[in-house]
């Protein structure tokens, strides 16, 4: 079946970096778009960007764009966010969701704790 | 930049009643690229409705979305207890694309 596989929970300091993958299967990775939204605790859905799987070209929104990072390795069917200089409202759940006639299936999500 | 309003913010109903859910957009768009979502307690969201009305695959027919324009509804005709949840809309056609603050459905 279509599912995205996301890589495991993460407690970074401030300032550091945060790189999460998201494995797909069931599908051809360079088939669809994959995009990033992020949840805080408690909080609704903030969308961050997204990639082109077979072209490697990304968006993001301006909020993100100078510490966002989005790649990809088709060989492995996999694609990575990378968010850079955490701060501790950064503490959230990623997911990553294929964009298809609305977004689906998604990630499991990936929680990030930002904490000195 | 479209930004999404949700109303209202919670709805408590009993199990076997009618939900409507409200979706307002800042400026009009296709419905093409509206979609609303359930998300569960610890549970990822996942996708009910695409295209504003269309049902995702192994959606019961209880879950109906309906609109245009600025104006959007999702309505569940009769609540299950698994229903109780949050439910955002979502509209994917313009970048940046952009969810709504969601809509808890409580059982009252």
């Amino acid at each position: 079946q279509v599912q995205l596989v996301q890589s495991g929970a993460e407690v970074k300091k401030p300032g550091a970096s945060v790189k999460v993958s998201c494995k797909a299967s069931g599908y051809t990775l360079t088939d669809y778009d994959i995009h990033w939204v992020r949840q805080a605790p408690g909080q609704g859905l903030e969308y961050m960007g997204w990639i082109v799987p077979r072209s490697g070209d990304t968006y993001s929104i301006q909020k993100f764009q100078d510490r966002v990072a989005m790649t990809r390795d088709t060989s492995i069917s996999t694609v990575y966010m990378e968010l850079s200089r955490l701060r501790s409202d950064d503490t959230a759940v990623y997911y990553c969701a294929r964009g298809y006639n609305g977004w689906s299936p998604w990630g499991q999500g990936t929680l990030v704790t930002v904490s000195s | 930049e479209i930004e999404l309003t949700q109303s209202p913010g919670t709805l408590s109903l009993s199990p076997g009643e009618r939900a409507t859910l409200s979706c307002r957009a800042s400026q009009s768009f296709s419905s093409n690229y509206l979609a609303w979502y359930q998300q569960k307690p610890g549970q990822a969201p996942s996708l009910l409705i695409y295209a504003a009305s269309l049902r995702a695959p192994g959606i019961p027919d209880r879950f109906s979305g309906s609109g245009s324009g600025t104006e959007f509804t999702l309505t569940i005709s009769r609540l299950e207890p698994e229903d109780f949840a949050v439910y955002y809309c979502q509209q994917y056609g313009i970048s940046p694309f952009a969810f709504g603050q969601g809509t808890k459905v409580e059982i009252k």
